[in-house]
């Protein structure tokens, strides 16, 4: 079955230090995106593309960088890794065409980080 | 991109059905009303989608009286197994597929 996963589930690491989040998803879709989840301020979206070698900037893109080599893999890199960063990161694909309203949006487990 | 409103916190308990209600002043034309459920330390699920009147699936209801400005999300005899955040948002097809989430309505379902 066509699943969208995410790696690693959990990591700390330490303030400055630069860390890349995984994202893979096995639709076969064109969008792809990246969310952080705070306590108080839902689901924020940080970039996402609509295909390969696209990418755009979300809401709360400051310090993150991605970029779309392929059609599965979205990897999201903290440049230099701040405490604000902590959040759990969500990851999520949608097949809509690129003018359209995402028909749905498949979201993947979550990475868990916690930046000291 | 229209902003939504709705209830920090609700209790219900199982068996009973439990109505959502999401506000939407500022909804345009083009926008479609989407609900996503969320359970702990997962990723969100879409549930349901609609423009106006009514749409049933599987799981939920969706009422959407005829000036849209607000939407209502009814699961009829909840289980604990209901028990989540469900997030109401509102976007057109101008927007890219970008969802705009707000804090979302937590449902705690009690036996």
């Amino acid at each position: 079955d066509a699943e969208i996963t995410q790696s690693p589930r959990h990591k700390i690491t330490e303030t400055g230090r630069q860390v890349t989040l995984a994202c893979h998803q096995t639709w076969n879709h064109n969008n792809m995106f990246w969310y952080r989840q705070d306590l108080g301020h839902g689901l924020r979206l940080i970039h996402y593309s609509y295909g390969v070698q696209d990418t755009n900037k979300g809401e709360v893109s400051d310090g993150y960088s991605v970029s779309r080599s392929n059609t599965e893999d979205l990897p999201l890199t903290l440049e230099s890794a701040a405490s604000s960063q902590t959040s759990v990161y969500f990851c999520a694909s949608s097949g809509a065409a690129r003018e359209k309203v995402a028909d749905t949006q498949y979201f993947g487990p979550g990475t868990r980080l916690t930046v000291l | 991109l229209a902003k939504t409103t709705q209830p920090i916190s609700m209790d219900s308990y199982e068996g009973q059905e439990v109505n959502i209600t999401c506000s939407h002043n500022n909804i345009a034309t083009n926008d479609y009303i989407t609900w996503y459920q969320q359970f702990p330390s997962q990723g969100p699920r879409f549930i349901i989608q609609g423009y106006k009147t009514k749409v049933t699936n599987e799981v939920a209801s969706l009422f959407i009286p005829a000036d849209r400005k607000s939407s209502t999300l009814s699961l009829p005899r909840v289980s604990l197994s209901d028990t989540a955040v469900y997030y109401c948002l509102v976007g057109s097809y101008n927007q890219g597929g970008k969802l705009i989430f707000g804090q979302g309505t937590e449902l705690s379902v009690k036996p």
